[in-house]
């Protein structure tokens, strides 16, 4: 079968640095999304890894091991406005429309 | 603001009504989608549409029924629904089939049936 792990809540100070780790067993793999939602708003895009290692993008950045099926989304410098779902989404092999989502995990921001 | 736009935004139906929900997008892309969002659960592919042509369509049962006038409308028809069918249905467009290529969201109808 195909699944995406991620968990489900996460808290975080204001300033800080939190990681999203996001675990991925799919038929092939060509790629991995990670996509921002906001409470009522759409999911928007912030980052794609197809290639092992980090992709910095301002405060944000993403990793990627292919070998371990493993993913993780650093937010850096936290704000009340990351306060967010945070979406893992894989493209399987030959399944360029045929997404894979996890649940998405809930990030709650603190002062 | 993605470019994608869903309305209503607010939709509550009784399981023998009949009602649509639309999406439109002014982004020239030429893949439409339709996903099902519930509460604590990943997001379902529901369909897909390339240049106005259905290509995917993930076992959905038939009281959901899609349409696709042209490549930037999309609506998605309901009857007969089962509470079980409350969710936030999100459509999505995407330029290409390219697999970088990422899905731009509307922010969903949000639908309750009673």
């Amino acid at each position: 079968g195909q699944n995406i792990d991620q968990p489900t809540e996460m808290t975080a100070t204001e300033g800080a640095i939190v990681q999203i780790n996001c675990t991925y067993q799919t038929s092939g793999f060509n790629g991995l999304f990670w996509y921002q939602q906001h409470a009522g708003e759409a999911p928007t895009f912030l980052s794609y890894n197809v290639l092992d290692g980090l992709e910095e993008k301002g405060r944000f950045s993403s990793f990627l091991s292919r070998s371990k099926g493993y993913s993780y989304l650093l937010l850096k410098e936290l704000q009340m406005k990351d306060s967010a779902s945070y979406l893992c989404a894989v493209n399987p092999t030959g399944g360029y429309n045929k997404l894979i989502f996890g649940a998405g995990t809930r990030l709650a921001v603190h002062p | 603001e993605t470019g994608v736009t869903q309305t209503p935004r607010h939709l509550v139906m009784g399981m023998t009504n009949k009602k649509s929900l639309k999406c439109e997008q002014h982004l020239g892309h030429n893949a439409m989608y339709w996903y099902k969002q519930s509460a604590k659960k990943p997001l379902e592919l529901m369909f897909v549409y390339n240049f106005k042509e259905q290509t995917e369509n993930n076992s959905v049962p038939s009281r959901f029924s899609p349409e696709c006038p042209n490549s930037s409308h999309l609506f998605l028809h309901l009857h007969t629904l089962q509470p079980e069918d409350s969710a936030l249905y999100l459509c999505a467009s995407r330029e290409g089939t390219r697999t970088n290529e990422k899905l731009f969201f509307g922010s969903g109808t949000q639908l309750s049936v009673l």
